[in-house]
């Protein structure tokens, strides 16, 4: 069975440091891959997505970028986190070519202080 | 382009009374539609999803849904409202094409009083 791993769950850093979180997926090959933030009382907002390795997505132009280094490998990257980086942040896979549902990590907790 | 409208962002019922939670969307083609849930701090779980089968879909924990072509909607309900079943509901769509992102809506917040 396919599961998605997310990591870590929680996480607090200063303003002006750098962000990487990660996601990986087992049980499946050549996924579409997905990075959502969530806001406080807000509804998801897409970042990124991936149909494939090296290409990336981007919905909504920020301080944040994304890399699909291997085929179940999905990293959201910042070079230096801002404040309102601060938010909950899911990522999601489907399969590859298919209208088909998306199956969400735990998420991530990021609070830039 | 393809989207889904939830009616009410905050919905609150008893303890043992029945929840619904409205949906309605926008798809010039038939769409797939899902209903996701999300306890606080955690990910998102599908309930159900509806892929052009049969028009009333049920979904896990007791919550059904009925697509209804004529009134483009695709409501969610149960028959008796558990405290467990706090959390948010997000409704979605997928536009067309075999690689585009989920559509959410904004989400309805349902609370559940003892």
């Amino acid at each position: 069975s396919q599961t998605i791993h997310q990591w870590p769950a929680t996480l607090v850093q200063p303003v002006g440091s750098p962000l990487s979180l990660e996601c990986t997926v087992e049980g499946t090959s050549n996924p579409n891959l997905y990075w959502y933030r969530q806001a406080a009382g807000r509804g998801l907002q897409l970042l990124f997505y991936s149909v494939g390795i090296g290409q990336i997505s981007s919905e909504v132009p920020q301080n944040l970028s994304a890399s699909r280094p291997q085929d179940r490998q999905f990293i959201l990257s910042s070079k230096k986190l801002l404040l309102s980086d601060s938010g909950f942040y899911l990522c999601a896979w489907s399969e590859g070519g298919m209208r088909t549902e998306a199956f969400f990590g735990q998420g991530t907790r990021l609070t830039v202080v | 382009a393809q989207s889904v409208t939830q009616l009410d962002s905050h919905v609150s019922v008893s303890e043992g009374t029945p929840v619904l939670l409205r949906c309605n969307y926008s798809s010039s083609y038939s769409p797939s539609l899902f209903w996701y849930v999300q306890h606080p701090n955690k990910g998102l779980q599908l309930l159900l999803k509806y892929t052009s089968a049969a028009t009333l879909v049920k979904g896990i924990n007791g919550f059904e849904a009925e697509f209804k072509k004529s009134e483009t909607s695709f409501h969610l309900t149960k028959p008796s409202a558990h405290m467990s079943d706090a959390a948010e509901y997000f409704c979605v769509v997928i536009p067309a094409g075999g690689n585009t992102p989920l559509v959410f809506g904004k989400g309805t917040r349902l609370s559940v009083i003892a």
